[in-house]
């Protein structure tokens, strides 16, 4: 079993739709929660951060993390053609060295 | 002004040769990273740097060596390079090893023919 599992898709929604993107994970000792976007031949780039527990809200963006189920959300609200990308997420321990990513998964958003 | 640069950004070459690519960052971090891509957009850690520092060093071959002359970069040169080493190379940095937000460059897409 993955340390991390996230469905690879692809997801793909009409514009203005809202857009859950999940990750399950196994270690119970992950803190550090992010969500990472990545266009197609570019760097991914941080999108959410939250440390533990709870839900976080940047613009369109929310995250949530669920401890007790060991899983995390992405919500992305109005979705827009330009939120077509790869979307990773990525956990880590507290005091740990490594970060874990997930497989990523594809969202196209049709206008 | 680039924050974390790679370069070169597409390197083809033959198996068996020896190349380098190249990471710098101007964000003044403590960390740098080594991360590989697969054909499957998995992104693996192969390498990490805490001051010059080794502090990850994954189960990769050895045919791959880091080298951090200052903090502000990272090199990662591949001996000997195999088919299977076809895949995109990222470089990352943090601000410290414990955070969990890193910084990635464009990348660099290399293929072994």
């Amino acid at each position: 079993q993955k340390e991390v599992e996230q469905d690879p898709g692809p997801l793909s929604v009409p514009e203005g739709a809202i857009v859950s993107l999940n990750c399950t994970y196994s270690n119970s000792a992950f803190q550090y929660f992010m969500w990472y976007r990545q266009y197609s031949r570019k760097g991914p780039e941080l999108l959410m951060y939250t440390y533990s527990s709870g839900n976080k809200e940047d613009g369109r963006f929310t995250a949530q993390v669920d401890k007790s189920s060991k899983y995390i959300s992405l919500f992305i609200r109005d979705s827009q053609p330009s939120d077509s990308a790869t979307y990773l997420c990525a956990m880590k321990k507290d005091g740990g060295f490594k970060t874990i990513f997930g497989a990523g998964t594809r969202l196209f958003v049709k206008a | 002004d680039t924050a974390v640069s790679q370069t070169p950004k597409y390197l083809v070459t033959q198996m068996g040769n020896d190349k380098s690519i190249k990471c710098e960052q101007n964000l003044g971090h403590d960390t740098m990273y080594w991360y590989k891509q697969d054909s499957k957009k998995f992104l693996k850690i192969m390498f990490s740097y805490n001051n010059k520092e080794l502090i990850i060093n994954e189960t990769v071959p050895n045919r791959f060596s880091p080298k951090s002359p200052d903090k502000a970069h990272l090199n990662l040169h591949i001996n000997s390079l195999e088919l299977g080493d076809s895949a995109v190379y990222f470089c990352a940095s943090s601000q410290e090893y414990r955070a969990g937000e890193a910084f990635f460059g464009q990348g660099t897409r290399l293929t072994v023919v």
